[in-house]
Parts: structure tokens; sequence; C-alpha cells
């Protein structure tokens, strides 16, 4: 069956380091894969789209990479800060990008 | 502001009570869609809608029911309303359904739905 998994429910890191989160995917073949930040009792925010044929997408202190091959995305954040607090989202859209799958979030923590 | 507008954001209901979850965008959005938010099982999609009276089902439409009359408005609609699904709801929107732009969903602030 269809399965993402997200490496961690949370994650503990130290303020100006990276923060590398997971998304693993089973029996997917996605077309895109979008990577979210949610904040309590808010709706989730788009933050970088990266597609098949694409192996790394930047947006100022993300980073995206999208591996076919392993079946994997690594999201980071470079230079963490205490605002970058929150849980993120990963998203595949397979066969098109009508229907998509959610993975249940990482829930990042940085620490001062 | 380019939003996507959902009410009511709360809304405690009984069993068997139609209700109507509106949703609406200022931003000529052809694409948009609803998902369901539950502990432990994250975002799951209900249904989208391609363009004006254009609609599919997503992963869990069962007890669900919407419309595109308009390219603006995707309400949800809850026929017969049951205590499973009460859950955190929300409405999404996107230039178009083919992610040619590159952009994603542009997400409502959602719907928190209780029913009893």
């Amino acid at each position: 069956s269809q399965k993402i998994e997200q490496n961690s429910e949370a994650l503990n890191i130290q303020e100006g380091k990276t923060a590398t989160l997971t998304c693993n995917y089973t029996n997917y073949s996605p077309a895109y894969l979008q990577w979210y930040r949610q904040d309590p009792g808010r709706g989730p925010v788009f933050l970088l789209l990266i597609r098949e044929n694409e192996k790394e997408k930047r947006k100022e202190r993300l980073k995206v990479t999208f591996d076919t091959t392993l079946k994997q995305s690594l999201f980071h954040i470079t230079a963490s800060q205490p605002a970058d607090s929150a849980t993120y989202l990963c998203a595949l859209n397979s066969g098109g990008y009508q229907k998509v799958t959610f993975g249940t979030g990482t829930k990042l923590q940085v620490i001062p | 502001e380019a939003q996507v507008t959902q009410n009511p954001r709360y809304l405690i209901t009984v069993t068997g009570k139609k209700l109507t979850v509106t949703c609406s965008q200022n931003m000529n959005h052809e694409y948009m869609s609803w998902y369901r938010q539950d502990p432990g099982l994250g975002l799951r999609q209900i249904y989208y809608s391609m363009n004006v009276e254009v609609t599919d089902k997503g992963d869990v439409p069962e007890g669900y029911k919407v419309s595109r009359k308009e390219k603006r408005n995707f309400p949800l609609i809850l026929e017969s309303p049951s205590p499973n699904q009460t859950s955190l709801y929300f409405c999404a929107s996107s230039p178009t359904g083919t992610g040619s732009s590159g952009v994603g969903y542009t997400f409502g602030s959602g719907t928190r739905l209780t029913i009893v």
C-alpha cells in the first residue's frame, strides 16, 4: 500500500544549526513533492515544490532535495531560528497534481 | 489581500443536521480542494475541483458533497453529519490543477467542526 513517512514526530535543534527533516515514501511515483509549514491552529503554508526531474530546490535558508531512486526527500533549514519552530509537512502528488497525499508532519523545535 | 476564506471557523452541531462549510478564494484560481486533519492521520483529501463544474473524489469522500458553480466558491456539504466527521477542515486553492505554475496550495484558516 502507499505510504508516506516523515522521519520523526518531533525534532529538537539548537539555534544556528541546520535542521534536516526527512520524507520517505513507498509505492508512489510522485510527479511533485511539496513542503509546507503549519503553526498550531493555522492552515499549512506552502514553502517549496520540487518536480520529479529536479534534484534540488532552494529558497533563502531552505533547501529541498528529491531522490526518486531512494524514494526520499530531505528538507533543510540552515541557520535555524526559534521562529522556525513549527510542524513541517511533506506532500506528494502522483498521477498529476490534482490528488495529493500529505505526511503526518515533523514538529520542529529550535532551542535558543 | 490574496486569501482563501472559510466560514465558520468553529461549529458545534448535532448528528443528522445538514450543514455547509463555505470556502471562497479571491485569486482566480482554477483548482480548489477540501481536506480534513485528524491527530495521527494528517491531512486527508476529501474532494477536489479542477475548474467550474468539474469535481472529483479524494481519499475520504464518504459522507461529503461539494459543488463548484462559480470559480471562487467551493462549499463542503455534510448532508447528515455523524460524530466521526468531527475534525479540523481546510480548504485550499492553486492557480491550476497541473502544478505547472510551480506554486503550491494556498490554505484557508480552517474550520473546527464538532458533531455531537
